[in-house]
């Protein structure tokens, strides 16, 4: 089957650094991706739409300038935390639309100290 | 708009036991229905889906059917297992965008 990638797996950083993730399609190419985030015990929360060569599309409450976004490529999609707080400590998700299906990265861990 | 409703948990359940985790969707126009599987500490695996009506997703001893009639897709497994232990999920697409709406998620612990 589809094949998503993330990276890294985790990250812990301190309180106003910025954090990068990549997310991968390893055998099919995502013109749309997507970002979620999830707290302990709860739903996937989509953060934002990813649409290569295209501006994100961002649910409402998501601060855009925190949250960048970033589909350079039709198998890469970036989501950089900017200026990171312990509030922004989560597991973030993201999924590659390949065909009728979402596929799912593994996650990444972001703890903020 | 549109929404997916699940049974809350956890469901805990012995070995071989049968499962059923209830699902019931609102929606405008025709949508697909997916469930997810996310084992700890890790991201979301697609456990089976259907995009119409009358249609039975299945995977891995897991089934369920799209009842239009009764905005339902429930999951049944006849004898789980302890390594189904996880968090399960259910989703709904709505026609003409790729956006999935989740459920909750239900908590599934089997014991041997």
């Amino acid at each position: 089957g589809a094949v998503v990638s993330q990276h890294p797996s985790w990250v812990i950083c301190k309180s106003g650094t910025s954090v990068k993730i990549e997310c991968r399609s390893l055998d099919f190419q995502a013109t749309t991706m997507f970002w979620y985030r999830q707290f302990p015990k709860q739903s996937l929360m989509l953060m934002a739409t990813s649409n290569e060569g295209s501006k994100a599309t961002y649910e409402q409450g998501v601060e855009k300038d925190k949250f960048l976004i970033n589909h350079a490529s039709l198998t890469l999609s970036t989501l950089t935390v900017t200026s990171a707080h312990p509030e922004d400590s989560s597991f973030y998700i993201c999924s590659a639309q390949g065909g009728e299906t979402q596929y799912f990265g593994p996650g990444t861990r972001l703890l903020v100290l | 708009g549109d929404s997916v409703t699940q049974m809350e948990g956890p469901v805990t359940l012995s070995e071989e036991a049968f499962l059923t985790i209830n699902c019931t969707y609102t929606a405008t126009g025709y949508p697909s229905l997916f469930w997810y599987v996310q084992y700890p500490g890790e991201g979301l695996q697609l456990l089976l889906k259907a995009t119409k009506a009358d249609d039975k997703g299945s995977n891995k001893g897991f089934e369920a059917t799209y009842r239009k009639e009764t905005t339902s897709f429930h999951l049944e497994k006849g004898s789980v297992q302890v390594s189904d232990s996880a968090v399960y999920f259910c989703a709904l697409r709505s026609g003409g965008y790729n956006k999935l709406i989740f459920g909750a998620g239900t908590r599934l612990a089997v014991h041997p």
